[in-house]
C-alpha cells in the first residue's frame, strides 16, 4: 500500500513567486494535516481537514497561505506570494480520524522542501 | 511557550548500550503521548505511544515511560543499533479528538560503532 505521497519533493523559487504543494493521503484516511517544519524544530500544524472540511486552520497565515481538499481526498497547499521566511519543509500527514488513539497516529509523507531566494 | 520540551538537541550512545531520550510537558490536559522517528529526507514515522492511564508501554527494543506527576516521559531503546540513528520527536495531545498534536523540537540520536 502506498503511503502519503507528496510532490514536489524540492522547490526553489524567488520571493514573491507563488508555489503549490500537493498531497495524496493514505486511502481511507479521512483526516489530513499540513504541517510546517522549520530547521531544528518539530512539526507545527498549519491546517487539519476532516474529509473536505477544514476543522482547524487557526495556525494558517491566511494572508498568503491557502489550502483545499475539494473531494475529501487529495489536498493542495498554496503560498502566494512566497517570502524568505517561508523556506521550510511542508509535511502532509493523514490519519484514520475515527477518534481515540488511532486519530493521533499520523502517517507522514516525505515532505516538500521549499527554498525561497 | 513550548508545551512539549526536548531539552537535549543531540545524544550519542555506543552501539549495544541503552539510549534514553527525555521529554517534558507543561500542559496537564495532555492525555496521550507519542514518539516519532525521522530519518533525513523522510517524514516522521510513528514509533510508540502511551496513554495517560499507563506508566509504561513496551514494544520490542522500545519502551516508553510516563511520569504524570513530573510531567515527564522517556523513550528507552535497548540495545541500541546503528539503524536507530535518527531524530526522535516527542508529541502529546489532549483527550478530545479535536485536540492538536504538539511536537517537541526533537533529539538527534547518534549510535556510535
Amino acid at each position: 500500500e502506498a503511503g502519503v505521497v507528496q510532490s514536489p519533493r524540492y522547490k526553489i523559487i524567488e520571493k514573491k513567486q507563488p508555489v503549490a504543494f500537493w498531497c495524496n493521503p493514505i486511502s481511507g484516511h479521512n483526516t489530513l494535516y499540513w504541517y510546517l517544519q522549520n530547521l531544528g524544530q518539530g512539526p507545527e500544524l498549519l491546517i487539519r481537514y476532516e474529509n473536505e472540511e477544514a476543522v482547524d486552520d487557526s495556525q494558517l497565515p491566511k494572508d498568503r497561505f491557502s489550502a483545499e481538499r475539494l473531494k475529501g481526498v487529495d489536498s493542495t497547499l498554496k503560498i502566494q506570494p512566497a517570502e524568505l521566511g517561508d523556506s521550510a519543509v511542508y509535511l502532509c500527514a493523514s490519519s484514520l480520524g475515527t477518534g481515540g488513539k488511532g486519530a493521533n497516529v499520523l502517517t507522514f509523507g516525505a515532505g516538500s522542501r521549499l527554498t525561497v531566494l | 511557550d513550548q508545551q512539549v520540551k526536548q531539552n537535549s538537541p543531540s545524544l550519542s550512545v555506543q552501539e549495544g548500550r541503552i539510549s534514553i531520550l527525555n521529554c517534558d510537558y507543561t500542559n496537564s490536559m495532555f492525555d496521550y503521548f507519542l514518539w516519532y522517528k525521522k530519518y533525513p529526507a523522510e517524514g516522521p514515522t510513528f514509533l510508540i505511544s502511551i496513554s495517560s492511564i499507563k506508566d509504561k508501554n513496551e514494544d520490542g527494543r522500545f519502551t516508553v515511560f510516563l511520569n504524570k506527576s513530573a510531567k515527564h516521559l522517556s523513550l528507552h531503546i535497548v540495545p541500541s543499533q546503528p539503524g536507530d540513528s535518527a531524530v526522535y520527536f516527542c508529541a502529546a495531545s489532549g483527550m478530545n479528538r479535536d485536540d492538536k498534536i504538539i511536537f517537541g523540537k526533537g533529539t538527534r540520536l547518534h549510535i556510535l560503532p
